[in-house]
């Protein structure tokens, strides 16, 4: 089993749209959790943190269900340039960790 | 704030070459670096993890001898691909963590390395 574990998509949605990621995440012991963003050939790029109560940023909102070892991404009223893959990412554990990623699930946006 | 440099960008090398990939924070001190891999269409995958001054630990599978990682300085780690191989051809980007980042906090990234072995 994967330690990050994303649908591959891709997602096609029209501008304008709601959309819904979701992950799962083997390792009990992880304590961080975040979506980033990466752009075709490039570095990733932080999109946000994601915290136990829910967090919101604009037109982003993550959620965590610790529980389940689940983490989901809504994206609302989306917009061309949020055409890109989100990456689902964990650190392995307490302390100064490295990061897990998840493999991406692909976004494209339509006019 | 928290500027990671990779140079270089990109690099097209003959098999059986050596390069070498420079990762340098610009404005802060990276006590620890971390060293990825993306193949197309798939993960980041982790390769090995450098702390200042001492010895680079590899994941399993990544092989010491021939991905050689330096961290010298508290700014500067370089991962060097020797007698480089087609199936080396990959993005490779470096992340590092700060003397002021805690454990949970997220990394620094690099604008990764593209690599492509002819």
């Amino acid at each position: 089993r994967k330690e990050v574990e994303q649908d591959p998509g891709p997602f096609n949605v029209p501008e304008g749209a709601t959309v819904a990621f979701n992950c799962t995440y083997s390792n009990s012991a992880s304590q961080s959790f975040f979506w980033y963003r990466q752009d075709c050939r490039k570095e990733p790029k932080l999109l946000m943190s994601v915290y136990s109560s829910g967090n919101e940023d604009g037109r982003f909102t993550a959620q965590l269900n610790r529980a389940s070892q689940y983490i989901s991404l809504l994206i609302r009223d989306s917009k061309l340039s949020d055409s890109a893959t989100y990456l689902c990412v964990v650190n392995r554990g307490t302390g100064r960790r490295a990061l897990t990623f998840g493999s991406g699930t692909r976004l494209q946006v339509q006019p | 704030g928290a500027v990671v440099s990779q140079h270089p960008s990109w690099v097209i090398c003959k098999s059986g070459t050596s390069v070498k990939i420079e990762c340098r924070s610009l404005d802060f001190q990276a006590t620890t670096m971390f060293w990825y891999r993306q193949f197309p269409k798939q993960s980041l995958m982790l390769m090995a993890t450098s702390n200042e001054g001492s010895k680079a630990t590899y994941e399993q599978g990544v092989e010491k001898d021939k991905f050689l990682i330096n961290h010298a300085s508290l700014t500067l780690s370089t991962l060097t691909v020797t007698s480089a191989h087609p199936e080396d051809s990959s993005f490779y980007i470096c992340s590092a963590r700060g003397t002021r980042d805690r454990g949970d906090s997220p990394l620094h990234f690099g604008n990764g390395t593209r690599l492509t072995v002819t």
